[in-house]
């Protein structure tokens, strides 16, 4: 069974950093482009950023470009989402999401409980 | 960028009605369209994908069409465990763009 658990949200004052977490279970990780989408209150789901299975090619939405950085660290099946320079703007759930086949731009076939983060002093 | 857009932003129908939703990309897409649903407070789950597609254990009272830059989502029966917000995605290239939601709710 296919098991994607987020870590790492939380309350962070405007312009600090967070680091986000998602551990992985059930499929064959490195086998598999990786997404964060995001959903800010009431709020409709935006692409944050993804990465390929090996790592080697990053993708980033331009409201996070320059900011977010993601990575992973396929032996221990995990999946990571480096924010810096955060605004209220960042306010949002954030879903670590599996992507269902082929390369990143890909449908989301498996996504996570979610996280949240909240920036605000 | 592709924007993606979709109507309507509400509805509201009885058990058993007929709904459709339409999801319009700025350009042409293909068939690279998804379409998601959300249930308060739980994260999405993949209804279709390559516009028509359903995914393994979707009812079949589901059903999506379309290709290029119109698309639709079609619930043949709708039933109380099918409220939710409808989200259209566009893949294929980045950034991976999804229409604004349609929330279906029970009249």
């Amino acid at each position: 069974e296919v098991q994607l658990l987020e870590s790492g949200g939380g309350l962070v004052q405007p312009g600090g950093s967070l680091r986000l977490s998602c551990a992985a279970s059930g499929f064959t990780f490195s086998n598999f482009a990786m997404s964060w989408v995001r959903q800010a209150p009431g709020r409709g789901l935006e692409w944050v950023s993804a990465l390929s299975g090996s790592g080697g090619s990053t993708y980033y939405a331009d409201s996070v470009k320059g900011r977010f950085t993601i990575s992973r660290d396929n032996s221990k099946n995990r999946l990571y989402l480096q924010m810096s320079s955060l605004g209220a703007a960042d306010t949002a759930v954030y879903y670590c999401a599996k992507t269902e086949i082929g390369g990143p731009p890909g449908p989301l076939d498996y996504w996570g409980q979610g996280t949240l983060v909240t920036v605000s002093s | 960028d592709i924007q993606m857009t979709q109507s309507p932003s509400s509805l509201s129908a009885s058990v058993g009605d007929r709904v459709t939703i339409t999801c319009r990309a700025s350009r042409g897409i293909s068939n690279y369209l998804a379409w998601y649903q959300q249930k308060p407070g739980k994260a999405p789950k993949l209804l279709i994908d390559a516009a028509s597609t359903l995914q393994s254990g979707v009812p079949s009272r589901f059903s999506g069409s379309g290709s290029g830059t119109d698309f639709t989502l079609t619930i043949s029966s709708l039933q109380p465990e099918d409220v939710a917000t409808y989200y259209c995605q566009k893949y294929g290239s980045v950034p991976l763009t999804f229409g604004p939601g349609t929330k279906v709710d029970i009249k």
